[in-house]
């Protein structure tokens, strides 16, 4: 299976901050990741598909960029409502494979 | 309007099993693949397993491969997911997602189904 490692597992900001969040395949998975936010006690929204292509609704404040081995999520100018776990997932095949995830807090 | 609706939380002793459905509206639903996954408490997302209705093979996570079953009514447009041999190491949400395919993102989510495995 392919390993998705995710960085970091938590970060606090402030209103207005760039965010970074790293995610890492154990093998390449070419372009093919997804990005999702996930609020408690709700289902993830996705964001971010195909490493970079935002998803309709979705605030241009999100962006994705990466290929191969390596993606990033970008939050341009954080919002309170940002405040959420966010999960990469490559799907260069099945099984589907999730990084653990990356807690923003502000 | 795209909608995928779970049945409601389950509790159930180990060893038992327990099944969860998902009815789907909006799209048309031979185009899509539907995918079962779960988050422990305070755990991360976990992939069990995916169906396309109109292959009818689905594929199943190895750890999963003996105790899931996935299976799609298309007349009522209901995925359901079967767990057995029920674990207190089971209790989770579970959540139903759609995709294009195996190999593509899941746009559509379940809201999430709460199962609690306990004696």
């Amino acid at each position: 299976d392919k390993q998705m490692t995710q960085s970091p597992s938590a970060l606090s900001a402030f209103i207005g901050d760039r965010v970074t969040i790293t995610c890492r395949a154990s093998q390449s998975v070419y372009g093919w990741v997804a990005w999702y936010q996930q609020k408690p006690g709700q289902a993830p929204k996705l964001l971010i598909y195909k490493a970079s292509t935002l998803q309709t609704g979705v605030p241009s404040r999100f962006s994705g960029s990466g290929s191969g081995t390596e993606f990033t999520l970008t939050i341009s100018s954080l919002q309170p409502d940002d405040c959420a776990t966010y999960y990469c997932q490559q799907y260069n095949g099945i099984p589907w494979t999730f990084g653990q995830g990356t807690k923003v807090e502000i | 309007q795209v909608q995928l609706v779970q049945s409601g939380a389950e509790m159930r002793r180990p060893g038992s099993s327990v099944r969860v459905s998902c009815k789907t509206s909006g799209g048309d639903f031979n185009n899509f693949a539907f995918t079962w996954l779960r988050q422990a408490p305070g755990q991360g997302l976990e992939w069990m397993g995916t169906l396309i209705p109109v292959f009818g093979t689905p594929n199943y996570a190895q750890r999963f491969q003996d105790r899931v079953t996935i299976t799609a009514d298309k007349g009522t447009t209901t995925v359901y997911m079967e767990l057995s041999g029920l674990r207190t190491a089971d209790t989770a949400v579970y959540f139903c997602a759609r995709s294009l395919g195996k190999a593509a993102q899941a746009d559509y989510w379940g809201q999430g189904t709460l199962v609690t495995v306990s004696s």
